[in-house]
């Protein structure tokens, strides 16, 4: 079983939609996680992240970790084309390593 | 400006050809890294360092060297490149406050092609 699993999609929603995207972990023992943006032809960049259970708001953005069902979840409101990106979520289990997610290319239609 | 540049950014090369990719960054990071990314697999960890002469190994280090001799420099060497190499290679750093390395800057990315 891989550390983390994501869909890898591609998601298509109509500006304006609510995004839910997801990931699953596997060990209960992990407390930071984390989503990436990575826009086309672009490296990743860090767009938030948790500290073990609970949700965090940032804008139009949340970041929610069940860590009951070791699941991890972020929502997009109100999205916009310019949301249109790859989606990574990632995990800190410590030490040097981040484990990551295979992403999920999304995609907002004006 | 502060950023990680990688150098080359696109690498056409034949099996067997030792090769460097160069990362650096200006920002005064402990932490760097490489990784790799496939379609379906997502990035997985290479190699990387906490600090200068200190590094170790990630998820996928087969076939790969790195070497920290410098703070800001972070170089990714292939000895002797295969085609199952073919992918497109970041380079990252992290401020590492309290060696907590979750919030890592990335490099714009270097494609390599292996034939």
């Amino acid at each position: 079983q891989k550390e983390v699993e994501q869909d890898p999609g591609p998601l298509s929603v109509p500006e304006g939609a609510i995004v839910s995207l997801n990931c699953t972990y596997s060990n209960s023992a992990f407390q930071y996680f984390m989503w990436y943006r990575q826009y086309s032809r672009k490296g990743p960049e860090l767009l938030m992240y948790t500290y073990s259970s609970g949700n965090k708001e940032d804008g139009r953005f949340t970041a929610q970790v069940d860590k009951s069902s070791k699941y991890i979840s972020l929502f997009i409101r109100d999205s916009q084309p310019s949301d249109s990106a790859t989606y990574l979520c990632a995990i800190f289990p410590g030490g040097g390593k981040l484990i990551f997610g295979q992403g999920t290319e999304l995609s907002v239609k004006p | 400006e502060a950023q990680v540049t990688q150098n080359p950014r696109y690498l056409i090369t034949v099996t067997g050809k030792k090769l460097t990719v160069t990362c650096s960054q200006n920002m005064n990071h402990e932490y760097m890294s490489w990784y790799r990314q496939d379609p379906g697999l997502g990035l997985r960890q290479i190699y990387y360092s906490m600090n200068v002469e200190v590094t170790d190994k990630g998820d996928v280090p087969e076939g790969y060297k790195v070497s920290r001799k410098e703070k800001r420099n972070f170089p990714l060497i292939l000895e002797s490149p295969s085609p199952n190499q073919t992918s497109l290679y970041f380079c990252a750093s992290s401020p590492s406050p309290s060696g907590s390395i979750y919030e890592q800057y990335f490099g714009p990315g270097t494609r390599l092609t292996v034939t």
